[in-house]
């Protein structure tokens, strides 16, 4: 079975630029994550959506930060406009809702590097 | 109040030694989840173990175990053996049904493994 995929798996962009991320979930799965991790403030959630329904924002640090999840099997991350202390490892993460027991499953990851 | 904590940035443990390093977590649900991941250095999230919060025994996978104490809200995860690809980054997370099942993670405890 595939797992969480992410794309692009690294982003170089100028300031300014908007950026999109992508994840494609596990198949099944109905709860999915974004993290953001930087040596700074390591691993943080940003949101996260049950049913394609976004149930905590309050991680998105700023406006500028927004997420989509039209379908079950799509969800994007978009920074417009992006800054440098944007850069930084942004995983989604899917599971099944509810679901004590379910543990996360990670992406690979998109390393963004805003100059 | 934090809902997951590590307590130690960094360790050290001998090759062939057991480690165990330890987390805290704060929740007033009764049903919850508890879980440990691995994140080498090559940055992917590796799941490692799970414990429920009704579980009577403590989790074992392979030469991972989780020392689980319900009353002191502990969940210290036990590596026996260690080996070199044990260094990594762990972190404790937990899954709580308040909230939408959200994962709450802590800041992670960096181990190294010495040869």
């Amino acid at each position: 079975d595939a797992g969480v995929i992410q794309s692009p798996r690294h982003e170089v962009t100028e300031m300014g630029q908007e950026v999109t991320l992508r994840c494609k979930p596990i198949s099944g799965h109905n709860s999915l994550f974004w993290y953001r991790q930087t040596m700074m403030r390591g691993l943080e959630l940003l949101i996260y959506f049950n049913n394609n329904v976004p149930i905590d924002d309050s991680g998105m640090p700023e406006d500028r930060f927004s997420a989509k999840m039209p379908n079950a099997s799509f969800s994007t991350l978009k920074i417009q406009p992006s800054e440098p202390r944007d850069s930084a490892v942004y995983f989604c993460a899917s599971s099944f809702y509810p679901g004590q027991g379910i543990e996360q499953y990670f992406g690979p990851g998109t390393r963004l590097t805003v100059t | 109040a934090q809902k997951i904590t590590q307590t130690q940035p960094g360790m050290f443990v001998q090759e062939k030694e057991a480690v165990t390093l330890d987390c805290t977590y704060d929740t007033s649900d009764q049903s919850y989840g508890l879980f440990w991941y691995k994140q080498p250095s090559s940055g992917e999230m590796i799941f490692l173990i799970y414990q429920g919060s009704y579980d009577e025994q403590n989790a074992t996978e392979g030469r991972y175990s989780l020392n689980f104490q319900k009353a002191r809200k502990s969940a210290n995860l036990v590596i026996s053996a260690s080996q070199l690809g044990d260094s990594a980054m762990y972190f404790c997370a937990m899954r709580e049904p308040t909230g939408g099942n959200q994962f709450y993670f802590g800041t992670g405890t960096s181990l190294t493994v010495i040869p």
